[in-house]
């Protein structure tokens, strides 16, 4: 079967750093991407990942290896509006399809 | 750019009726869309991915004779529930991509909230 695997929940404390992983279990893979999403809201891009290894744009930062079937979102200076389910997605060979992870719940502290 | 729009952004209807929601890519034209829909605390579901001109490929699962997909023009998708249920009342949400664009992107709707009483 196609399943991507992600903490449930993560907490953290304003100004920190917190890193959400995921891996994957997908029949054809061409990359990882990870969506933002409030409560009420729609999913919103955040980053790509096609190749191994980092790619940063601004405070967020995501990771892929490929061999190891993992990648991680790393969201930097946290802030309040960071709180937020975060999902990784796998895109698949199938006709463009996002493969959807369950969502790591984002807790931030002040 | 690639802004989608959904109407209505939520609707309440009783249950046996049915409801159309759109899905309308704004400024770019969508050669695929597809249609989520998602519980409370609960990833996306696919429910079903359509190309302009031809009939939307159903996920394993998904009652097509329930939820019709119509991809009639490459700016405008609608999903219609069916004879809708209380079991139906769920987040609707639609993404669209088009063919220049790099495979991972796709543009999301705004999302329905449906609720069946």
């Amino acid at each position: 079967g196609q399943s991507l695997e992600q903490p449930s929940e993560v907490t953290a404390v304003e100004g920190a750093i917190v890193q959400i992983n995921c891996t994957y279990q997908t029949s054809g893979f061409y990359g990882l991407s990870w969506y933002q999403q409030h409560d009420g809201g729609a999913p919103t891009f955040l980053s790509y990942n096609a190749l191994d290894g980092l790619e940063e744009t601004g405070r967020f930062s995501s990771f892929l290896s490929r061999s190891d079937s993992y990648g991680y979102l790393l969201l930097q200076e946290l802030q309040m509006k960071d709180s937020a389910s975060y999902f990784c997605a796998a895109l698949g060979r199938s006709n463009y399809q996002l493969i959807w992870g369950a969502g790591t719940k984002l807790i931030i502290k002040p | 750019g690639a802004v989608v729009s959904q109407h209505p952004s939520w609707v309440i209807c009783k249950s046996g009726t049915s409801v159309k929601i759109e899905c309308r890519s704004l400024d770019f034209q969508a050669t695929t869309m597809f249609w989520y829909r998602q519980f409370p605390k609960q990833s996306l579901m696919l429910m079903a991915t359509s190309n302009e001109g031809s009939k939307a490929t159903y996920e394993q699962g998904v009652e097509k004779d329930k939820f019709l997909i119509n991809h009639a023009s490459l700016t405008l998708s609608t999903l219609t529930v069916t004879s809708a249920h209380p079991e139906d009342s769920s987040f609707y949400i639609c993404s669209a991509r088009t063919g220049g664009t790099a495979a991972y992107e796709q543009y999301f709707g705004p999302g329905t909230r449906l609720t069946v009483t």
